[in-house]
């Protein structure tokens, strides 16, 4: 399995509160991204990374802000965490032009 | 618009038969991907193709560059097979990927 970690795990937070998500990879990838999956719209794109400092939109980017200071880390953040991105948010990373591994999911609930 | 279409949405089959899952999709690609998600939800690759057929065990994987289709087959399906599949395509313009909305197969004893 490829080393890939999400955390936390689960979440519940307050609508208006920031929320971080973090994905830490072992696998020293250049490519990782952030998903979000939701019934009836398969996995979407919110944000990817092909190098340290540099990231890039995804189709559903909107409220959503990244950061990758370590090739091993990127964060998602939810500035003002709305109901709407509940969620359950997967990171994935990629050598290139490779096969995509994903991590196990983080399921946030925006109450 | 969907990049990537995937047909049927849900499936039950019993135990032994052969299972076909189809995935088309309207984008240049570089890649297509194969993968498979479990109740729990963790993501499994199973294949990436480019061209032609790859098989592992007892899933067979298709794709057809011209007609901008792909196809899965598993034959003699069994219980554990039961799961959400999942057809992506990787951009062959840039490093994103399209993912249609699962094909939810359920296979009974």
């Amino acid at each position: 399995d490829a080393g890939i970690t999400q955390s936390p795990r689960h979440k519940v937070t307050e609508t208006g509160t920031p929320v971080t998500l973090r994905c830490h990879q072992t696998e020293n990838h250049r490519y990782m991204y952030w998903y979000r999956q939701d019934p009836g719209h398969g996995l979407r794109l919110i944000h990817y990374s092909y190098g340290v400092k540099d990231t890039d939109k995804g189709e559903v980017s909107d409220g959503y802000s990244v950061s990758r200071s370590k090739t091993e880390d990127f964060l998602l953040t939810l500035e003002s965490a709305t109901s709407s991105q509940t969620s359950v948010y997967f990171c994935a990373i990629s050598a290139g032009a490779y096969e995509q591994y994903f991590g196990p999911g983080t399921r946030l609930t925006v109450t | 618009k969907n990049e990537v279409e995937q047909s049927p949405q849900n499936l039950t089959a019993q135990e032994g038969e052969f299972i076909t899952i189809n995935c088309s999709y309207s984008v240049g690609i570089s890649a297509l991907h194969w993968l498979q998600q479990h109740p729990g939800g963790g993501i499994v690759s199973l294949f990436m193709l480019s061209s032609g057929k790859k098989k592992h065990g007892r899933l067979i994987a298709t794709i057809n560059i011209q007609e901008k289709h792909s196809s899965l087959h598993i034959t003699a399906s069994h219980p554990r097979d039961s799961a959400v599949y999942i057809c992506a395509v990787r951009s062959g313009t840039g490093n994103q990927f399209y993912f249609g909305t699962g094909t939810s197969l359920t296979v009974i004893p």
